[in-house]
């Protein structure tokens, strides 16, 4: 069954580094999303990608933050200058529609800022 | 309070039980959907209801949508060991694409 990739699994970095997580979504899907879940805490909506552009990004989603598709595959997000506050987990998540359907996510890179 | 809350946070049952989950939200939704997600695990879709239905059924899990109390429960019927993990509700209130996810009910199925 096809599924949605996530590397690394795992990201120690120091404070003020740069940061670039990979995904790699469902081949036909159109719709991508970032989402995040800081430890034993809800699972929290960064931003949402369709047609090579953001559709919908929250609050937590500032100029730090910018997501790219830089190919027919992958689907990365980058956090120009981590903060201690954005260690979390961080999902990738795609759907072949938008519309609120349901969502198929990556098993998760977990970002560890030191 | 938030949108998507499910109480209990935690529940503890022996195999065998049936788990009830709640999940209440604030605003008007086009449909919700419950997910599950194993320890440090990403989430797994399991059920869909939209806001038109009131009840749905996929193998031992039925869910539950009241639009006037603005809540939905998902019940599994028959806990097995296997079913430990955290069960999220997510909703979509439509103009958009993005899921709201609730805090999560912390299910032990104990044997």
């Amino acid at each position: 069954e096809p599924e949605v990739t996530q590397t690394p699994s795992h990201q120690v970095t120091q404070m003020g580094q740069e940061v670039i997580l990979r995904c790699v979504p469902i081949s036909n899907h159109l719709y991508f999303y970032w989402y995040r879940q800081i430890l034993g805490q809800k699972v929290e909506f960064l931003v949402s990608f369709y047609n090579n552009e953001i559709s919908e990004k929250s609050e937590i989603f500032d100029d730090q933050f910018s997501v790219e598709r830089p190919d027919g595959s992958n689907f990365t997000l980058k956090i120009r200058s981590t903060k201690l506050e954005d260690s979390a987990m961080y999902f990738c998540a795609s759907s072949p529609t938008g519309g609120g359907e349901k969502l198929f996510f990556g098993s998760g890179t977990q970002l560890s800022v030191l | 309070s938030q949108q998507g809350e499910e109480d209990p946070q935690a529940l503890s049952i022996q195999e065998g039980e049936n788990a009830t989950m709640n999940c209440s939200y604030k605003t008007s939704i086009n449909n919700l959907q419950w997910y599950r997600q194993n320890s440090g695990r990403g989430l797994v879709h399991l059920i869909l209801i939209r806001s038109n239905e009131r009840e749905k059924h996929s193998g031992r899990l039925r869910v539950t949508l009241d639009t006037s109390k603005k809540s939905s429960s998902l019940l599994i019927t028959a806990s097995r060991a296997a079913d430990t993990a955290s069960y999220f509700c997510a909703t979509f209130t439509g103009g958009g694409n993005k899921l709201t996810f609730g805090t999560g009910t912390q299910l032990k199925v104990e044997l």
